[in-house]
């Protein structure tokens, strides 16, 4: 089934350690997301990629670096988790930076 | 600055209509979304308006008047399925997304 992977679904961490949030999409997508959901909040972009190659930072990109090395593969690390980041992340695709938004399943991230 | 509004949650009852407010202020204007999150998933497309409007979808529908900042999702003959979260969002002159906290609708028998 075509579509956004993430993984992992879900993971406890201790504070201080390095992670990185895996993203695969199937579908040719030019632009890729990385989006934090608090509740309460509305989803907030932490960085984002509008092809290949390219990268450039979100709402609240502290924290937290990317990469783009190619179409499909999008991976989000967070370099010393904090408590802060505890959060459900969702990386996401679309066409082109003018189209609908595709959601991966999110991950769900608790730092301690 | 940027801010977009809806009601953290409303009730309605299986059958009836329901019918979602958002208002924004946005530097720029490039569309806006509605987005379905059911607990615990990922959100998933309802529908996108660019122009002033009525766009319907079978039992949804989205109006935007862009003059005003606001738009409404309205959701006919309610099915229990329908209990999710309905997100707003919309799209700046810079082509990024911004997003309300998004509304709870809870739909009783």
């Amino acid at each position: 089934i075509a579509g956004i992977t993430q993984a992992p679904t879900s993971q406890i961490l201790a504070a201080g350690r390095r992670m990185t949030l895996r993203c695969t999409q199937d579908m040719r997508h030019n632009a890729m997301y990385w989006y934090r959901q608090d509740l309460g909040l509305g989803l907030r972009l932490i960085h984002y990629s509008n092809t290949a190659g390219t990268t450039g930072k979100g709402e609240v990109p502290d924290g937290y670096s990317v990469s783009r090395a190619n179409t499909d593969d999008f991976p989000l690390t967070l370099a010393s988790a904090v408590p802060s980041q505890t959060s459900v992340y969702f990386c996401a695709s679309s066409e082109s930076n003018t189209g609908e938004l595709f959601f991966g399943e999110g991950s769900r991230l608790t730092v301690l | 600055g940027q801010n977009i509004d809806q009601p953290t949650e409303m009730t309605a009852t299986e059958g009836a209509i329901v019918q979602i407010n958002c208002t924004y202020q946005t530097s720029g204007f490039n569309g806006l979304f509605w987005y379905q999150q059911h607990a615990g998933e990922a959100p998933t497309f309802l529908s996108y308006n660019v122009l002033d409007g009525l766009e319907e979808k079978g039992r949804f529908s989205s109006f935007l008047s862009r003059s005003k900042g606001y738009s409404y999702l309205l959701l006919k003959e309610l099915q229990m399925k329908d209990s999710a979260s309905y997100l707003c969002a919309v799209r700046e002159g810079n082509y990024q997304l911004i997003w309300g906290a998004g509304t709870k609708l809870i739909i009783k028998p």
